[in-house]
This record gives structure tokens, C-alpha cells and sequence, in this order.
């Protein structure tokens, strides 16, 4: 299995611009979870989906932020519009029906300047 | 102006050493808890889980206590190699739920 795969793995856009951040999970995990990382605030869960359900999305910072899951295989986290405080390295991670195991994508370093 | 960074605990500990990385949560009730290890550059990769109705348990090399009574979690790891140099997280859930609380973190450093 080639583990969770997110795209792209550096984005540098400017204020104001719309983002998209893309993740496919490893197939048969039923959980998915979009987190983001950031030296001030450490990791952060933003929302995680369950068979492509948003089950907990309180952790999303603003209605600049949105996330789908289409289907099993692919999630999306948009930012419109961006703004530098963005700026953070935003992992997706799935799991499977074991609590806790969850196995993440090497992550979308995010610059907006 | 300049942003102030969160500054991580850091241990350091010489090849071969034992290394033990502590946490403290707050969350009553929590009842699951997991160490991650996240390596630069990539995404935090678990390493040991431990539910609330135990106080120890062992994997390979490392072993993770639990003390309930102070909220009070450590991961202990036998002779640390330098591949274990990374950025070690804590994490909990609580009420059978599957979202993890990471903790801050703890920079484990191993030295030749």
C-alpha cells in the first residue's frame, strides 16, 4: 500500500488566493482526519469524516476553511481566501477501525504570503 | 512584528542510553493514549497505544506507563539509537472516539 497520499507537497500562493489541498487515504480505512501543524499552535485536529461523513468539524478556524470527502478515496480541505496566518503544514491521516492507529500523509507545506 | 515559536522540551541522550519522554494531560476522561514519533520532514508515525484500564505496556524497545492518579503519561526507550532522534507526541481520545489530542511534543535528540 503506498500509505495516504496528499497533494500537493509545497504550496507557496499569495493573500487572497484560493487553496486546495488534496488527500486520498489508504483504501479501506473508514476514518479520515485533516490536522494542521504550526510551531505556535503544535497539531491541531480540524476535522475528521467518518464513512465520508464530517463527524467533527469544530475544530475548522473559520468559514474560510471547507472540507469534502466525495467518496472513499479522495478528501479535499479548500481555504478561500488564504490569508498568512495559513501558513502551516496541514497533514491528512486515516485509520481503520482500531482507536488511535491513525497513519498520516507526509503533509502540504502551505505558504501564503 | 516577530512571532514567538513554541519552544519544545528537548532531551538529549547518548547512543545507547535509556530515554524517557513524559506527558501530562488533563482530560479525565480520556481513555486511550498513544505515542507518535514524527521524523523532520514527515508525518507523525505511531509507535504504542495504552488503554485506560492498564498501567504498562511493552513493544519493541519501548514501553509506555500510565498513572492515572496524576494524569501522567511516559515513554520509556531502551538503548536509544540515533534513528530515534525525532519529535515525539502524546496523544489521547476520550468516550471511544477516534480524534486524537496531540500533545506539544518533546524533541528527543540522540547523540553519538
Amino acid at each position: 500500500d503506498a500509505g495516504v497520499i496528499q497533494s500537493p507537497r509545497h504550496e507557496v500562493t499569495e493573500m487572497g488566493q484560493e487553496v486546495t489541498l488534496r488527500c486520498k487515504p489508504i483504501s479501506g480505512h473508514d476514518y479520515l482526519f485533516w490536522y494542521r501543524q504550526t510551531m505556535m499552535r503544535g497539531l491541531e485536529l480540524l476535522i475528521y469524516f467518518n464513512n465520508n461523513v464530517p463527524i467533527d468539524d469544530s475544530g475548522m478556524p473559520e468559514d474560510r476553511f471547507s472540507a469534502k470527502m466525495p467518496n472513499a478515496s479522495f478528501s479535499t480541505l479548500k481555504i478561500q481566501p488564504s490569508e498568512p496566518r495559513d501558513s502551516a503544514v496541514y497533514f491528512c491521516a486515516s485509520s481503520g477501525r482500531v482507536r488511535g492507529r491513525a497513519f498520516f500523509g507526509p503533509g502540504t507545506r502551505l505558504t501564503v504570503l | 512584528g516577530e512571532s514567538v515559536g513554541l519552544h519544545l522540551p528537548t532531551l538529549s541522550v547518548q547512543e545507547g542510553d535509556n530515554s524517557i519522554i513524559n506527558c501530562a494531560y488533563s482530560n479525565s476522561a480520556s481513555d486511550y493514549f498513544i505515542w507518535y514519533k514524527q521524523e523532520s520532514g514527515k508525518g507523525p508515525q505511531f509507535i504504542i497505544d495504552i488503554r485506560s484500564n492498564m498501567d504498562k505496556r511493552q513493544g519493541q524497545r519501548v514501553t509506555v506507563l500510565l498513572n492515572k492518579t496524576v494524569k501522567h503519561l511516559s515513554l520509556q526507550i531502551a538503548a536509544t539509537q540515533p534513528g530515534d532522534s525525532a519529535v515525539y507526541f502524546c496523544a489521547e481520545t476520550s468516550n471511544s472516539g477516534y480524534a486524537l489530542n496531540f500533545g506539544k511534543g518533546t524533541s528527543l535528540l540522540v547523540t553519538p
